[in-house]
């Protein structure tokens, strides 16, 4: 069974520094992963993902995250954090098969990003 | 488009009650499903269907029917809701293509009493 697990349930950080939230997964084959937003009282965007290809995939907001397959690991990246980016991460992952049970999406428990001026 | 749409975006209900949440895509998505979210738990899937006329269970179908009659809508019902079911309940599509995005929905936060 396919298994995503973040970590940390908060991330604090200063507006300007770095940031990275954190992401393993288990699945069989090859994964399809994923990174969703959350803001207060919103459903989920969509930030980005990593299907084939180069390991390090860009996406909104200038977001970015590294798909290392040794590790296990997808984690989300962005070079200067904004107070506005403060909101609820999640990672996602689904194996490559377009029919049944296989399809489904399984999602973290979720890391909360808090941005401070 | 108006995307995925959910109704209502509120509503509390008495232990024992039904309801029926509403969603509806625009964007002819096959694939269209259930979760609810809670604290420290991530999003679970209830049930999913992945075309009008099929449906399958997911994590956590207990307490909960669906139905896909038209492409578009995929409603949830509570035939006897149960505190353990307050919840933020998201529904979502996406196209049937190996590298598809999900889209979800605002949600609607239930409250059980």
């Amino acid at each position: 069974a396919q298994s995503v697990a973040q970590p940390e349930d908060q991330v604090n950080v200063a507006e300007g520094n770095p940031l990275t939230v954190k992401c393993t997964y288990s699945v069989s084959g090859n994964p399809y992963l994923f990174w969703y937003v959350q803001y207060p009282n919103r459903g989920l965007q969509f930030l980005l993902k990593y299907i084939t290809g180069d390991n390090l995939v860009k996406g909104s907001y200038g977001f970015e995250a590294e798909f290392n397959k040794s590790q296990t690991s997808f984690h989300l990246k962005k070079p200067s954090a904004l107070v506005s980016d403060s909101a609820l991460y999640f990672c996602a992952v689904r194996p490559p098969h377009n029919t049944g049970t296989a399809s489904k999406l399984t999602f973290g428990t979720g890391t909360r990003l808090q941005v401070t001026l | 488009n108006a995307g995925v749409t959910q109704t209502p975006k509120f509503q509390v209900l008495k232990t024992g009650q039904s309801m029926t949440l509403q969603c509806a895509q625009d964007m002819n998505h096959e694939y269209m499903s259930w979760y609810r979210q809670d604290p420290g738990m991530g999003l679970r899937l209830i049930h999913y269907s992945v075309g009008a006329g099929i449906t399958d269970q997911g994590e956590v179908p207990n307490g909960y029917n669906v139905s896909r009659s038209t492409t578009e809508d995929f409603p949830l019902r509570l035939l006897s809701a149960a505190p353990s079911q307050t919840s933020v309940y998201f529904c979502a599509s996406r196209t049937w293509g190996s590298t598809d995005t999900q889209y979800f929905g605002p949600g609607t936060r239930l409250t059980v009493l």
